[in-house]
């Protein structure tokens, strides 16, 4: 079936440096939608990027991400990080004719200090 | 943005009884999902709902949940007879359309403890 990995479970980060959540994904549908979402504390998750054609960068608040089908990768990236980021992220994958359903990953918690 | 509601945020119930988790959708929105997360895992499509009927349900659907929105009231998730490995978050998303790219929109969860 499909799977998401994030492989990490928490990243810390002084406040300005640059950010990297690593993303990849397994699936066997040739057409998978990649998906970022954010969860502040006590907060729904809120979708923050979405993918959408092979190599074609998404970008939102400052947060941008690229599908790349050759590497199974949706990894989501950020030039200077603030601490209003500090959230837990989520990378989901639509890859079934399920509607609606979603292949989460365990989430990177990320933590940026002054 | 679009706001889905979810009630309680919390509930702790003894192992055997019945509980309902309510979930107010987005007001304009057909799809309708539930989602649960275990502590410290990742989050699980349980079922989809449409035009009044579970579309999909996966295999953590067991035959104790049941899901309704009666007359555009509350989307609801019943469990009967709880069992402790219920215990976990339960998240309600609701979508305007089926579509692959389509938003998701969830709400912020109840928390259900089976003792």
């Amino acid at each position: 079936g499909d799977s998401v990995t994030q492989t990490e479970g928490l990243v810390t980060l002084t406040e300005g440096l640059p950010v990297m959540l690593n993303c990849t994904y397994q699936t066997i549908y040739s057409n998978p939608f990649l998906f970022w979402y954010v969860q502040h504390l006590n907060e729904s998750p809120r979708l923050l990027l979405k993918s959408f054609t092979d190599n074609k960068r998404t970008e939102h608040q400052g947060f941008h991400a690229t599908l790349h089908k050759s590497s199974s990768s949706f990894h989501l990236q950020k030039s200077s990080a603030q601490l209003s980021d500090s959230a837990l992220y989520y990378c989901a994958l639509r890859g079934t004719q399920v509607v609606g359903q979603l292949t989460f990953g365990r989430g990177t918690r990320l933590q940026v200090y002054a | 943005g679009p706001k889905v509601l979810q009630i309680p945020s919390h509930q702790i119930i003894d192992m055997g009884q019945m509980v309902t988790l309510n979930c107010d959708p987005v007001s304009n929105h057909l799809y309708f999902y539930w989602y649960k997360q275990i502590l410290g895992q990742q989050m699980e499509f349980l079922v989809n709902f449409y035009n009044g009927k579970v579309m999909e349900k996966s295999k953590l659907f067991k035959d104790q949940f049941s899901v309704e929105r009666p007359d555009g009231s509350y989307f609801t998730l019943k469990i009967q007879p709880t069992a402790l490995e219920d215990s976990a978050v339960y998240f309600c998303a609701s979508s305007l359309v089926g579509g692959a790219s389509e938003t998701l929109y969830f709400g912020s969860g109840t928390r259900l403890t089976v003792l």
